[in-house]
């Protein structure tokens, strides 16, 4: 089975602009979630959509958004990049979103704003 | 308060040997999942092991356990016969139903950085 794969790897982009990132899931999962990672504050959670449903909100500002397809690919997108938003954003999928479910990670997107 | 507590930012271990990696955690929810990754340098999270709380027994998977003392709230990781790949970034994470929202949702800590000499 193929694993969680992300688009691009890597982005440069400039502040102001907007980018936005792909997650296609491990096929047969349903719930994919979105988390940032920086240096400074380490993993956090942006947002879990399940089912084309946001389940679950992160506390990050509305510049932040989401969305799930019906086949279950995930886009997440950053409006008016700013440079802290610089970072490693990993996307993970799981077949539910129960206690018990692992979530399995994708290589992850590196974006670095200038 | 931090949910997840990592209290060692990293460690160093021989080849061959084994190794204890802390986690504590702090929850009101009686039914929640710990979970332990593994990030090499490349940057993709590789799941190693779960434990459930009401798992009776301690879970393992290969070289590496969980030792899960849950009135301590504890879920150290241990490898054993340490390998020169598992060298790496190891986080601690728990999933919990949130107070606020009632979902559910993966905190993690902020990771031991363990180096395995030769």
């Amino acid at each position: 089975k193929a694993g969680v794969t992300q688009t691009p790897r890597y982005l440069i982009k400039t502040r102001g602009q907007q980018v936005t990132l792909s997650c296609s899931p491990i096929s047969g999962h349903r719930s994919v979630s979105w988390y940032q990672q920086t240096p400074g504050q380490g993993l956090q959670f942006l947002f879990e959509y399940f089912s084309e449903t946001q389940r679950n909100k992160g506390n990050f500002p509305g510049r932040f958004s989401g969305r799930q397809f019906s086949n279950s690919r995930s886009e997440m997108n950053v409006s008016t990049l700013e440079l802290g938003d610089s970072a490693l954003y990993l996307c993970a999928s799981s077949a539910t979103s129960g206690r018990a479910d692992t979530q399995y990670f994708g290589p992850g997107t590196r974006l670095t704003v200038l | 308060a931090q949910k997840i507590t990592q209290t060692q930012p990293g460690m160093f271990v021989q080849e061959k040997e084994a190794v204890t990696l802390d986690c504590t955690y702090d929850t009101s929810d009686p039914s929640y999942g710990l979970f332990w990754y593994k990030q090499p340098s490349s940057g993709e999270m590789i799941f190693l092991i779960y434990q459930g709380s009401y798992d009776q027994q301690n879970a393992t998977e290969g070289r590496y356990s969980l030792n899960f003392q849950k009135a301590r709230k504890s879920a150290n990781l241990v490898i054993s016969a340490s390998q020169l790949g598992d060298s790496a970034m190891y986080f601690c994470a728990m999933r919990e139903q949130l107070m606020d929202t009632g979902r559910r949702a993966l905190t993690f800590g902020s990771g031991t950085r363990l180096q395995v000499q030769p």
